[in-house]
């Protein structure tokens, strides 16, 4: 069975920094490509960035809001992904969801429960 | 403002047929794929449509995708009282190298 779950949110100020891990079993990670996804409240779905397998090549594509300020990292040993956040801004509270990019070229097929981020002074 | 255009809601009565409209560009979706997700408030989404029309296994085929253009639709026959939810349509943008999200449909079932 495909789990992916996240952890690391939590509460902090604005300027501040944050790392997000996601954690999967059942499937080939090494081979995985991943991606986050993130929700604002009463917002919908927003791409946040992915990151290849190393693979296919292992680099990362970010959506505009985050560039500069997100990195997303992989540790194949630990079947784990990381998102680093800095510079955090107060609309950058969301519930952070992972997903595994089984379908080529970004379908994402499996999701886990998301974990929230709140910036706020 | 987003990428993708869906209607805010949409609605219909158990049994109907409804559909869902996601305008985009040539950059998205007249240059790549759509996926459909469905996702309910404090669940994980999911996906329901991937490369325009596929189902991934488990997913009833109540449920379909087309595309034309720069425009893509879903439907989904037979409304169900569990159907109530938000979707979303998403493709990759070829000029922002990233994927986008429609707005997101909430579907009511009266």
């Amino acid at each position: 069975e495909v789990q992916l779950v996240e952890s690391g949110g939590g509460e902090v100020k604005p300027g501040g920094s944050l790392r997000l891990s996601c954690a999967a079993s059942g499937f080939t990670f090494v081979h995985a490509w991943m991606s986050w996804v993130r929700q604002a409240p009463g917002k919908g779905l927003e791409w946040v960035g992915r990151i290849k397998s190393k693979g296919g090549g292992g680099t990362t594509d970010y959506a505009a809001p985050v560039k500069g300020r997100f990195t997303i990292s992989r540790d194949d040993s630990k079947n784990t992904i990381y998102l680093q956040m800095n510079s955090l801004k107060i609309e950058d509270t969301a519930v952070y969801f992972c997903a595994w990019v089984e379908k080529a070229p970004d379908a994402m097929t499996n999701w886990g429960q998301g974990t929230l981020v709140t910036v706020s002074s | 403002q987003s990428v993708l255009t869906q209607p805010p809601s949409a609605s219909g009565t158990p049994g109907q047929r409804v559909t869902i409209s996601c305008s985009g560009s040539i950059s998205n979706i007249g240059h790549n794929t759509v996926n459909w997700y469905q996702h309910l408030p404090g669940t994980a989404p999911k996906l329901l449509i991937y490369s325009d029309n596929q189902r991934p296994s488990g997913v009833p085929d109540r449920f379909s995708g087309s595309k034309s253009g720069t425009s893509a639709s879903l439907a989904i026959s037979g409304l169900q009282s569990e159907d109530e939810a938000d979707y979303y349509c998403a493709a990759w943008d070829d000029s922002l190298n990233g994927s986008v999200f429609g707005g997101g449909t909430k579907l009511t079932v009266l």
